[in-house]
């Protein structure tokens, strides 16, 4: 079974200039997660998909960054301008979704998109 | 503020000991606990999960946990080489999201 896939795996570019990562979750996983890396820290939620509606994105900075998961599948993040601070990995994670009682199901991570803000 | 706390470490444990990790969480409501190992550059692969009091052991693993305390653990014993790693203890807050602490960094010397 494929896992999660991302791309592009790294990206250099200019502060100002746009950028956008791609995310293809695991065939079946209706749940989807954009999450950002900092060296040294945890992942933090950008957004959550439920199929195709968002239905967490308190934490995404909605003056600069915007991402859509049409159809319910794949899904795009993307950050117009980028800033300096923008530089991270940007990871994408799917899960089966929803809860059962005592938990959640467990997510699976891409191998992230290294972002370089120059 | 929800909060995941762990010792960022480095934690330093020879070939074939026990590594210790410990994490605390401050939701109360928190129902779900997930221990993720990082390699250096790679993404975060699950390595255990536990939702209920006690003691869950998989192999050379076993999680620890203590809802009373808001406290959860994760053993390794017989540490090898190629468990250093950073550990990063997740929480589940409510829906399906995870709060991720910082990690610990584990290096297990030969």
């Amino acid at each position: 079974e494929a896992g999660v896939v991302q791309s592009p795996r790294y990206k250099i570019i200019e502060k100002k200039q746009p950028v956008a990562f791609w995310c293809n979750p695991i065939s079946g996983h209706n749940t989807l997660y954009w999450y950002l890396q900092n060296l040294g820290q945890g992942p933090e939620l950008l957004i959550r998909y439920e199929n195709e509606e968002a239905v967490d994105d308190s934490q995404l900075p909605k003056d600069r960054f915007s991402a859509e998961r049409l159809k319910g599948v794949d899904s795009t993040l993307k950050i117009q301008p980028a800033e300096l601070g923008d530089s991270a990995v940007y990871l994408c994670a799917s899960s089966l979704g929803g809860q059962f009682l005592g938990g959640v199901n467990e997510q699976f991570f891409g191998p992230g998109t290294r972002l370089t803000v120059l | 503020q929800k909060e995941v706390e762990q010792n960022s470490g480095p934690l330093s444990v020879p070939e074939g000991a026990i590594a210790s990790l410990n994490c605390t969480y401050s939701d109360r409501g928190s129902q779900s606990f997930f221990w993720y190992r990082q390699y250096s550059g790679k993404s975060p692969e699950l390595i255990m999960f536990i939702y209920s009091n006690g003691d869950k052991e998989d192999g050379r693993f076993t999680a620890q946990l203590n809802k009373a305390s808001q406290y959860v653990s994760l053993l390794i014993r017989d540490s090898q080489p190629s468990d250093s790693a950073t550990y990063l203890c997740a929480v589940n807050e409510g829906g399906t999201a995870l709060i991720f602490g910082k990690g610990t960094t584990l290096s297990v010397s030969s």
